[in-house]
Order: structure tokens, then sequence, then C-alpha cells
């Protein structure tokens, strides 16, 4: 079955450093997310992104998150300057179409900040 | 009022029982109703995905939707060890917004 994949499983970056996590969404999905879950915390939405621009964001991703689909198969998140409190697992998501079409989940990246 | 609210146990039952899990919401534009399953050190998995108001059964799960009371529920019937994980309900609202709002997750073990 066709599924999300993440890389790297684990990522330690100092603080003020720029981190990038990558993910191969579903090969024929056209709309893409990512969301993060903070230790003992609900999974929250960060970014949904369509036909190569972001399309909802929340009020989490500010200037230091940004996206980007680089080529026809990767999607990825920049974090410009990371601070402790970026640490948490960050989950990609894609989806075939809006409406009825469900998210499917990666199984995440953990960012740990030190 | 937390937008979607969810008991986050963690909640143990024998082997062959009846789970229900449950989520309740407060923004009425929630139309689309998911539930998940998350294992450990792992992503969420999609179990169920319903619309509106009513019932959906796949298997042993069971989902059923009450708009007019914010309330949703996940049935697992004949539970087996293997559905031990953490339980994650999600909502979002109509055509044009694709945020998922997700509860903090029910963490179910079902013992042998």
């Amino acid at each position: 079955e066709p599924e999300v994949t993440q890389t790297p499983s684990h990522q330690v970056t100092q603080m003020g450093q720029e981190v990038i996590l990558r993910c191969v969404p579903i090969s024929n999905h056209l709309y893409f997310y990512w969301y993060r879950q903070i230790l003992g915390q609900k999974v929250e939405f960060l970014v949904s992104f369509y036909n190569n621009e972001i399309s909802e964001k929340s009020e989490i991703f500010d200037d230091q998150f940004s996206v980007e689909r680089p080529d026809g198969s990767n999607f990825t998140l920049k974090i410009r300057s990371t601070k402790l409190e970026d640490s948490a697992m960050y989950f990609c998501a894609s989806s075939l179409g809006a409406g009825l079409q469900p998210q499917h989940f990666g199984d995440g990246t953990r960012l740990s900040i030190l | 009022q937390k937008e979607v609210e969810q008991d986050p146990g963690p909640l143990s039952v024998p082997e062959g029982a009846i789970v229900s899990l449950n989520c309740t919401y407060s923004n009425s534009a929630f139309q689309y109703f998911m539930w998940y399953r998350q294992y450990s050190r792992k992503g969420p998995e999609l179990l169920m995905y319903t619309y509106s108001s009513g019932n959906k059964e796949d298997g042993r799960f069971t989902a059923q939707v009450d708009k007019s009371s914010k309330y949703i529920s996940l049935f697992i019937r004949d539970s087996q060890p293997s559905d031990s994980a953490t339980y994650l309900c999600a909502m979002r609202p109509n055509f044009g917004n694709e945020k998922l709002t997700f509860g903090t997750g029910t963490r179910l073990t079902i013992i042998p």
C-alpha cells in the first residue's frame, strides 16, 4: 500500500541552526500538509500546500517556517533559525484531493533542538 | 472551551470487550470526522472517515457522528491486543478548509 515517507526519523540540531525536514507524499496525491506534535500534546496543523502554493497556514507557521516542493516527489519543511520550543514530532501528510479525500500521514521526524 | 475534547485515558479493557471512544466538539462548522490510530513512535493511521451525521461500519470498527450533540464515537468490537494504541479523533469544516483539528488522543490498552 502506498505510504508517506519522511526523513530523517530523528534530527538533532543546535538552537539557531536551520533544519530541513523531508517528505515524499503518496505519488498521485495533490494536497500536502505539515503537522507537529509536541510531546504530550495534541497534533497541531502547520500548513497546507496545493498547486505549488500555501493554501492555508496556522499562527504557528510564522516567518521562520517555509515549505517547498522542489521536484515532483519531495515536499520539504524548513525552519530557518530553530528555537528550543520547535522540539516536536513533525508529521507530513498528503491527500488525493480536497473534500471527501482523507489525509494520510507519515511516521514523522522527531526534531530535538539543543 | 476547547474546540475538540477527548478523554486522554488511559483506558484498559480485557480482550474481547467492546471499546467505546468519544470526542466532543464546539465548532458547529465541522463536517468531516476522522478516527486515527497511532502506535508508539509511528504516525497517525487513518481508521474511519465520515461526513456529517450517521454511522459507518468497517469490520470491527463503527464510527458514529451526532452533529446535534456535537459528539462522535468509535466502537471497537471483539477487541484484540493489537488494538492497543492511542486513538485520535480529528475533524474539519467543509470543502475549502483542509486543516484538521485533533483531539488529545485516548491511550487504549487491551489486556490479553
